[in-house]
């Protein structure tokens, strides 16, 4: 069975810094594309980052530019998501998520998600 | 402010069609595939549609999407108290504000 586990989130001071973990079991982790997706509480979904298979391709959302780094190891079958410099506004529940392709690399959809982990940033 | 435009909220009786709109633009829906996620209270986000108008395994009949333009629709028939939950489209975007963008999201209300 296909799971996503992720880790890492916890209170921060704003302008302090997190590393967040998935754990990918069920799949061969290293075919997919993943991202990491947030939610601010009583808010929607917001796109953070990507990452391609290889992590030869990777897109960052503007509002963490230059403050968030995505990065993944298939030997360990793990995402991660370093976060620095963060902010109130970072507050969220962050998920990761899986984005698979059809035979024409055209995308599927976010077909797995975890449970998310929380990250709170406040003084 | 999301990318995507969806009305905060609708609702519907038990046994009715109800139908939740998507706007996007010439860089998005009007060029890519439209996605829909169910997100019931206190759980992830669950694919619901894909390709526009693509069931995954398990996702009831009831559930159908469309796409016109740079807009789309998710239409549920035969509502149930079950389909009571938060709805987001999502669409890849070929600007740079891409590649993924989402909607605010609908909360459905079944009376």
């Amino acid at each position: 069975e296909e799971q996503l586990v992720e880790s890492g989130g916890g209170l921060v001071q704003p302008g302090g810094s997190l590393r967040l973990s998935c754990v990918a079991s069920g799949f061969t982790f290293s075919s997919y594309r993943m991202n990491w997706v947030r939610q601010a509480p009583g808010k929607g979904l917001e796109w953070v980052s990507y990452i391609s298979s290889s992590s030869s391709t990777i897109y960052y959302a503007d509002s963490v530019k230059g403050r968030f780094t995505i990065s993944r190891d298939n030997a360990k079958n793990s995402l991660y998501l370093q976060m620095n410099s963060l902010r109130a506004e970072d507050t969220a529940l962050y998920y990761c998520a899986r984005d698979p392709v059809r035979w024409d690399l055209s995308p599927m959809g976010f077909d797995y998600w975890g449970q998310g982990t929380l990250v709170t940033v406040s003084s | 402010q999301s990318v995507l435009t969806q009305p905060p909220s609708a609702s519907g009786t038990p046994g009715q069609r109800v139908t939740i709109s998507c706007s996007g633009s010439s860089s998005n829906i009007g060029s890519n595939y439209v996605y829909w996620y169910q997100q019931l209270p206190g759980t992830a986000p669950k694919l619901l549609i894909y390709r526009n108008n693509q069931r995954p395994s398990g996702v009831p009949e009831r559930f159908s999407g469309s796409k016109s333009g740079t807009s789309a629709s998710l239409a549920i028939s035969g509502l149930r108290s079950e389909d009571e939950a938060d709805y987001y489209c999502a669409a890849w975007d070929d600007s740079l504000s891409g590649p993924w963008v989402f909607g605010g999201g609908t909360k459905l209300t079944v009376l």
